[in-house]
Order: structure tokens, then C-alpha cells, then sequence
């Protein structure tokens, strides 16, 4: 059963960068897309971004300049970076697993909440 | 961008009774790529449906999608006390790849 992870800081301050790793067990990140969702406080889901397994990433547009993606296949994790972020980035973060064929995310991590606060 | 709009955005029914959430895009999806979760209180969402009709491993037969192009709905036929929960659909496309639903909320009546 494959697993997801999130960890990193619960606090970040405005303007600063916002970094959160996700660890996968049970399965290799060297196959599949791997995404970052978030959602606000009290409101829905908004895609992030995802990195295939070749390396190649596609970014929602309207993070796309503060946005990174990235993957280190020797610890089968994946991360995300968000920079110049504001309290509008204040949300739960969530990494998840596309499945490839008809492309719904199918494995979620629990999320973990990042707040921008100073 | 395909926009995705669930009505309505919240329901009010019993225990027994049969539920029916909508979902509308615009422009057309194709039912290939258009999923629904199910996401209650501190959890993550849980797929429920992809597809548009194809229930996800475990996902109790009472819940079933349906639709094409612009109009997708999702059926719980008979509610469980589990089922109260909030549910989105989800599609993918070219550009940007993945948009959510604002939401359905299921509340107990």
C-alpha cells in the first residue's frame, strides 16, 4: 500500500519561502506523476503543481512564478517550494499520487498545515 | 480553463434518504477524466469515483457517478451516518491540467 508524508514548517514568514517535503513508502517515485495540492482554511482544493517520474513538472498558472517542484529518487521524496509567500499561502498541504491512465489523484498524505504569519 | 460548478452547495437529508450532487463544467470534460472524493472533517479527500462512473477500491456500491460533457452527477442511494461529509469533483484537461469543484457539503437533516 503506498503511503504519503508531508513534513516541514508549520510557520512561515511573509516573503519568506515555504518548503515541504513528501516521503513515499510502499511504492518508487521513479514512476507516476506526484503532485502538491492545498486548501485554504474552511475552503476547497486548489491544484499546485506535478513532477513526473522523468523529471518534467507542469505548474498551476496562477502560482507558476512563485512555484518549484522537485524530486530526489534516492529518498523517494518529493518537495515543493512556494516563495514570496503572503497569508493568502496559508493552507493544508497536501502531496498525493496521479494515476496515470485517467489521471485522479489516488493516494493522499494526511496534510500538514503551514501557516504565514510573522 | 475549465471551470467546475457543484450545486448544490449544501444538502440537507436523513439517514436512508437518497442524495444527488451535481456537478457542471464549462467548457465540456471528458468523462475519462472527471473524478469525485469524499472529504470529512480533518481528513484528506478519499477518492470516491473516476471516470465518471468507476468506483474506486472500497468505495460502497450505494455510491455511483454518472454523465458526459457537461453535466456529471453523483449518487448516494441510500445515506449512511458515514456519508455526511463535504464531496468535490475534479477533472483534467490541457491547461491548467487539474481543477476542483467548490464543493458539496452533506449534512445530516
Amino acid at each position: 500500500q503506498v503511503q504519503l508524508q508531508e513534513s516541514g514548517p508549520g510557520l512561515v514568514k511573509p516573503s519568506e519561502t515555504l518548503s515541504l517535503t513528501c516521503t513515499v513508502s510502499g511504492g518508487s517515485i521513479s514512476s507516476y506523476y506526484w503532485s502538491w495540492i492545498r486548501q485554504p482554511p474552511g475552503k476547497g482544493l486548489e491544484w499546485i503543481g506535478y513532477i513526473y517520474y522523468t523529471g518534467s513538472t507542469n505548474y498551476n498558472p496562477s502560482l507558476k512564478s512563485r512555484v518549484t517542484i522537485s524530486r530526489d529518487t534516492s529518498k523517494n521524496q518529493f518537495s515543493l517550494k512556494l516563495n514570496s509567500v503572503t497569508a493568502a499561502d496559508t493552507a493544508v498541504y497536501y502531496c498525493a499520487r496521479i494515476e496515470a491512465a485517467r489521471r485522479y489523484f489516488e493516494y493522499w498524505g494526511q496534510g500538514t498545515l503551514v501557516t504565514v504569519s510573522s | 480553463e475549465i471551470v467546475l460548478t457543484q450545486s448544490p452547495g449544501t444538502l440537507s437529508l436523513s439517514p436512508g434518504e437518497r442524495a444527488t450532487l451535481s456537478c457542471r463544467a464549462s467548457p465540456s470534460v471528458s468523462s475519462t477524466y472527471l473524478a469525485w472524493y469524499q472529504q470529512k472533517p480533518g481528513q484528506a479527500p478519499r477518492l470516491l469515483i473516476y471516470g465518471a462512473s468507476s468506483r474506486a477500491t472500497g468505495i460502497p456500491d450505494r455510491f455511483s457517478g454518472s454523465g458526459s460533457g457537461t453535466d456529471f452527477t453523483l449518487t448516494i442511494s441510500r445515506l449512511e451516518p458515514e456519508d455526511f461529509a463535504v464531496y468535490y469533483c475534479q477533472q483534467y484537461d490541457s491547461s491548467p491540467p487539474y481543477t476542483f469543484g467548490q464543493g458539496t457539503k452533506l449534512e445530516i437533516k
